[in-house]
């Protein structure tokens, strides 16, 4: 599993709130990404990160920003969570092989 | 931008039965990887096709690149229940982004 963790696992919150979920690698890995998944589109990219302190959008980063302040973690907010916004959120590492590994997800509500 | 479809969205099959899945893509494709997820998990590779008609095998599944690199499959023998989930192609379009299909959800009935 590469060693990919991501909390909170399930997360319950309500409209206009703000939302910070994490994920955290122990082997070192240069890229990491945040998808959100839903019925019917499959994974769609919202960030993703090449190093410390960069990172560029996905094609659903409205809404969301990042931060990478340290190898191991990248953080993704909701500044504002709207219900729109509710999904499971997959964190991703990339292998130097082009393989990416995938954390456990983060389901979210916003109600 | 980028879309991949795949098809079909889902499928039904007897225990026992083959199945396939397709992708393609509205331009032309880098690297092919393909995807399982399994219900309630996270995607996990399988496996990546990098040139032009290749095809790999993995038991029973069979994958193929297309020869313009536009397209891609993914093709199980004689389905197990433990083939439960959905599959997605994905193309690692360079600059490390990757770019997810709809994926294909397969449900076996045993």
């Amino acid at each position: 599993d590469a060693g990919i963790t991501q909390s909170p696992r399930h997360k319950v919150t309500e409209t206009g709130t703000p939302v910070t979920l994490r994920c955290h690698q122990t082997e070192n890995h240069r890229y990491m990404y945040w998808y959100r998944q839903d019925p019917g589109h499959g994974l769609r990219l919202i960030h993703y990160s090449y190093g410390v302190k960069d990172t560029d959008k996905g094609e659903v980063s409205d809404g969301y920003s990042v931060s990478r302040s340290k190898t191991e973690d990248f953080l993704l907010t909701l500044e504002s969570a709207t219900s729109s916004q509710t999904s499971v959120y997959f964190c991703a590492i990339l292998t130097s092989g082009d393989e990416q590994f995938f954390g456990p997800g983060t389901r979210l509500t916003v109600l | 931008g980028q879309q991949v479809m795949q098809i079909p969205q889902y499928q039904h099959v007897q225990e026992g039965e083959d199945f396939t899945t397709y992708c393609n893509s509205s331009t032309t494709l880098s690297n092919i990887q393909w995807y399982k997820q399994r219900p309630g998990g996270h995607p996990v590779f399988l496996i990546q096709l990098v040139k032009s008609g290749e095809v790999k095998k993995q038991k029973r599944l069979t994958f193929q690149f297309g020869e313009a690199k536009k397209n891609s499959s993914l093709h199980i023998t004689a389905t197990q229940t433990t083939d439960v989930g959905t599959y997605f192609c994905a193309d690692n379009g360079g600059y490390q982004k990757v770019t997810f299909g709809t994926g294909t959800k397969l449900q076996v009935i045993p």
